[in-house]
């Protein structure tokens, strides 16, 4: 089983919509949760961290779910620019602290 | 001008060959990685740094050395390219805060090993 799992896609969306993806993680020992946002043949870049109490950052909800091991990203009103893939990321299982990333999930939101 | 910059972006080589890939950053940070991404198996790590007399193998380091000539300069080598190598490497540092790590990655290093 992969320490991190994310459902591949691709989410094909109109724009406006609104998208939700989750990801399930398998170290009950992880310690914080991120989702990283990837462009097409570009590096990966920090989107938003994930709180326990969930957090907002404009368009973007996440929240984490302790109890069942999932993280979530919540997308409102979706634009031709959020077309991309999304890495959930999982930091601290044990021994070295490292943070583990899942293979993605991509998201195309057309017109 | 970037933060994390690697050399070279395109590398096409043949099997048996060495080569280096490097990443250099102006961040400041201590910590540095190297990852290797396959398609529909995300990113794994390959080698990390947390300073310059620190090297550390993640899990997927067979085949695979690194040198860490500065707080700056991570560079990664095949001794030594198979075809399975083919991939996209990125360089990242790290800024650890609070308990947790954010990374800034390089624009990646695109491998072809014939």
């Amino acid at each position: 089983r992969k320490e991190v799992e994310q459902d591949p896609g691709p989410f094909n969306v109109p724009e406006g919509a609104t998208v939700a993806f989750n990801c399930t993680y398998s170290n009950s020992a992880s310690q914080s949760f991120f989702w990283y946002r990837q462009d097409c043949r570009k590096e990966p870049k920090l989107l938003m961290s994930v709180y326990s109490s969930g957090n907002e950052d404009g368009r973007f909800t996440a929240q984490l779910n302790r109890a069942s091991q999932y993280i979530s990203l919540l997308i409102r009103d979706s634009k031709l620019s959020d077309s991309a893939t999304y890495l959930c990321v999982v930091w601290g299982s044990g021994g070295y602290n490292k943070l583990i990333f899942g293979a993605g999930t991509r998201l195309a939101v057309h017109p | 001008d970037a933060d994390v910059t690697q050399t070279p972006r395109n590398r096409i080589t043949k099997t048996g060959k060495r080569i280096m890939l490097e990443c250099s950053q102006t961040k400041g940070h201590d910590r540095m990685y190297w990852y290797r991404q396959d398609p529909g198996l995300g990113l794994r790590l390959i080698y990390y740094s947390f300073d310059v007399k620190d090297i550390n193998k993640g899990e997927i380091s067979d085949g695979y050395s690194v040198s860490r000539q500065a707080q700056a300069k991570f560079s990664l080598s095949l001794e030594s390219a198979i075809p399975n190598q083919t991939a996209l490497y990125f360089c990242a540092t790290s800024d650890f805060r609070q308990g947790a790590e954010t990374q800034y990655f390089g624009p990646g290093t695109r491998l072809l090993v014939l």
